[in-house]
């Protein structure tokens, strides 16, 4: 079994703040952890995975995201928010199968100006 | 081409109607999905097609049948449909259902049952 939870429906900060979305997860074998971000009207784009070949993962537009087994956590960070980094943010896991992606409920990221 | 492609990008459709929505990649990829999503929710699986064969129907209605005609097509054929299944619907692909790789999403198809 598999399961994501991101704490936090809603995020605001400030352009140029720090981003921090949280991300906890379950599951019954090593898992694999997926970032993906959807902007309005459009699909879903990766930002980066966790596949445990290193616990600080980089990704695109400038976010990273740490793996820590003892916390169960998979927390998504950007050390300066942008205006165009607002959109809807969902952290997803596989683990047993690897087809089935659990998503998350997602955040809203609001950046204000 | 890292692209998925989906027609139409919007759909009205009236509960008698007969509809397909359309979804095409050029990835090589050997996974295809399909999800539907609902207004501030995440993606809920519906089917995905493994080397062109079902391999997961996560217990959808009929009135949903999809089709995977080759590796490269995938189509969600709509009869019957329900106000209630108004949502965007994306088709995603994989390089293999048997590894955790990332999907690749489309754009999504916005539909409407009237």
């Amino acid at each position: 079994a598999q399961s994501v939870t991101q704490l936090g429906s809603h995020v605001s900060v400030s352009e140029g703040a720090l981003v921090l979305l949280r991300c906890n997860y379950s599951s019954s074998v090593p898992p694999y952890l997926f970032w993906y971000v959807q902007y309005p009207n459009q699909g879903l784009q990766l930002l980066l995975k966790y596949t445990s070949a290193a616990t600080l993962v980089k990704g695109i537009n400038g976010f990273e995201a740490e793996f820590k087994k003892s916390e169960t956590s998979f927390h998504l960070t950007k050390p300066s928010a942008h205006m165009s980094d607002a959109a809807e943010y969902f952290c997803a896991v596989s683990g047993t199968n690897a087809g089935k992606s659990t998503f998350g409920d997602g955040t809203t990221l609001t950046v204000k100006p | 081409d890292t692209e998925v492609t989906q027609t139409p990008k919007h759909l009205v459709m009236g509960m008698t109607n007969k509809k397909s929505l359309k979804c095409e990649q050029h990835m090589g990829h050997r996974a295809m999905y399909w999800y539907k999503q609902k207004a501030k929710k995440p993606p809920e699986l519906m089917f995905v097609y493994s080397y062109e064969k079902l391999s997961i129907n996560e217990s959808v209605p009929s009135r949903f049948s999809p089709e995977c005609p080759n590796s490269s097509l995938l189509n969600l054929h709509l009869h019957a449909l329900q106000p209630e299944d108004s949502a965007l619907y994306l088709c995603a692909s994989s390089q293999d259902e048997r590894k955790h790789n990332e999907q690749f999403f489309g754009p999504g198809t916005r539909l409407t049952v009237l």
